[in-house]
Order: structure tokens, then C-alpha cells, then sequence
């Protein structure tokens, strides 16, 4: 398996602001992606992050919205950009380990 | 259709049953199957996985698999409260990457 973890593990913003959220794995992986997961809802897919060039959007999401990072293969960043309150929601790190899947504790974000 | 359907739920069991929770999905070429259970205000974590028809047992959990049929089940014996989350199915074609989720199913185990 792997130990992930997420920084902040909550966060309330404003309207308008950004928040960078930070995925830290305990060892080299080559997937990494980003989900979010509202109250009560299934997951979504927001992007795969990929170490060395530009993260793979899912249909919905794009690039100025959710800037990703993947410097290398044990770290990446989300950032959820001009903020507002349909943002709010639980974002999710996840990585593939020998075929299976799995979650950081996520970061519970808040906009007002 | 969706990709992974799950029982919409919300199941109730006494402590102490069993509880079936069910899956079927529409790509054949799937192979790696996968359970996961989340908590309210937690992530989705791994419980199971299977890639061979037929049953694998682990403690109280067995997770059975039909590819013939499309269909990954997870039964709890012995159903305890604490067992009480939802529970989500997952597959993907093996190292291809991420899983497909279905919606999750969210059960309750009453004392």
C-alpha cells in the first residue's frame, strides 16, 4: 500500500481566493490523480497528475480552474483557483500501488 | 448506462446478518475488481480486492466475482455496527491506471 497525506486537511476561504491543496506519498509512484467528493455524492474525477508535463483534465475541469502540479514522483499540488461556494467539497489524492488504488484523508474545503 | 452500478441503497441489516451488497459493470475487458469502504467524513478505503471468479474470503468479508455475468458481490457476515459506511465498487483493466467507482452503496447495521 502507501501512505499518503494532504495538507491543509480542512480549510474555509473566501469567495474569489485560492487554495492550494498538498499530496505527499511515501514512496515512488508513477499515478497520481485528483478527485473531489461532495456530501453524500460519489467520487469525481478532476485530473491525472502526471510528473514532467501537464496534468490530463477531465471533461468538466480545466487547467486555469484547477492548476496541477507533479514535480516528482512522490509529490503533487492541487489548486483550486477564484473560488466560489459550488467549490466546496472534500478533494482527494489518490495513487496506484501494484494495481490498486489508494486515497489520501482529503481536504475538506469551505468557501463562503 | 453507467460503467459501475451499484444497489442505490440505503441497505439495513440487524447486527449480526449478513449483508449482501451488489455491483455489476458494463466493460468486458475489466479484470481487476475492487471494495471499498468509506466511512462519513473519510476517504474511501481499500477493504478487497479480486481478480478470479469465484469467492475470496478475508475475516468477515468475501468478495465474490462472476466476469461471465459482470457481477462482483461483498457479503458481511456477522454484520456489526461499525460495519455501518458505504460501500464502493470499483474496476479497472489491470495496470491500466485508475479504477472506475460506482456510486457507492451506504449501509446501516442496527443493534
Amino acid at each position: 500500500s502507501a501512505v499518503i497525506s494532504q495538507k491543509p486537511s480542512r480549510d474555509i476561504c473566501q469567495r474569489g481566493t485560492s487554495l492550494t491543496i498538498q499530496c505527499q506519498v511515501d514512496s515512488q509512484v508513477t499515478m497520481m490523480f485528483w478527485y473531489r467528493q461532495q456530501p453524500g455524492q460519489s467520487l469525481t474525477l478532476i485530473a491525472t497528475a502526471n510528473q514532467g508535463s501537464e496534468a490530463t483534465y477531465e471533461s468538466g475541469f480545466v487547467i486555469d480552474k484547477f492548476p496541477i502540479s507533479r514535480p516528482n514522483l512522490t509529490f503533487s499540488t492541487l489548486t483550486v483557483s477564484n473560488m466560489s461556494p459550488e467549490d466546496s467539497s472534500i478533494y482527494l489524492c489518490s495513487v496506484v500501488v501494484y494495481n490498486e488504488q489508494f486515497f489520501g484523508p482529503g481536504t475538506r474545503l469551505t468557501v463562503l | 448506462q453507467k460503467e459501475v452500478e451499484q444497489n442505490s441503497g440505503p441497505l439495513s441489516v440487524p447486527e449480526g446478518a449478513i449483508a449482501s451488497l451488489n455491483c455489476t459493470y458494463s466493460d468486458r475487458v475489466s479484470q481487476s475488481f475492487f471494495w471499498y469502504r468509506q466511512y462519513s467524513g473519510k476517504s474511501p478505503e481499500l477493504i478487497m480486492s479480486i481478480y478470479s471468479n469465484g469467492d475470496k474470503e478475508d475475516g468477515r468479508f468475501t468478495a465474490q466475482l462472476n466476469k461471465a455475468s459482470q457481477y462482483v458481490s461483498l457479503l458481511i457476515r456477522d454484520s456489526q455496527p461499525s460495519d455501518s459506511a458505504t460501500y464502493l465498487c470499483a474496476v479497472k483493466e489491470t495496470n491500466a491506471g485508475k479504477s472506475t467507482f460506482g456510486d457507492g452503496t451506504t449501509l446501516t447495521v442496527k443493534p
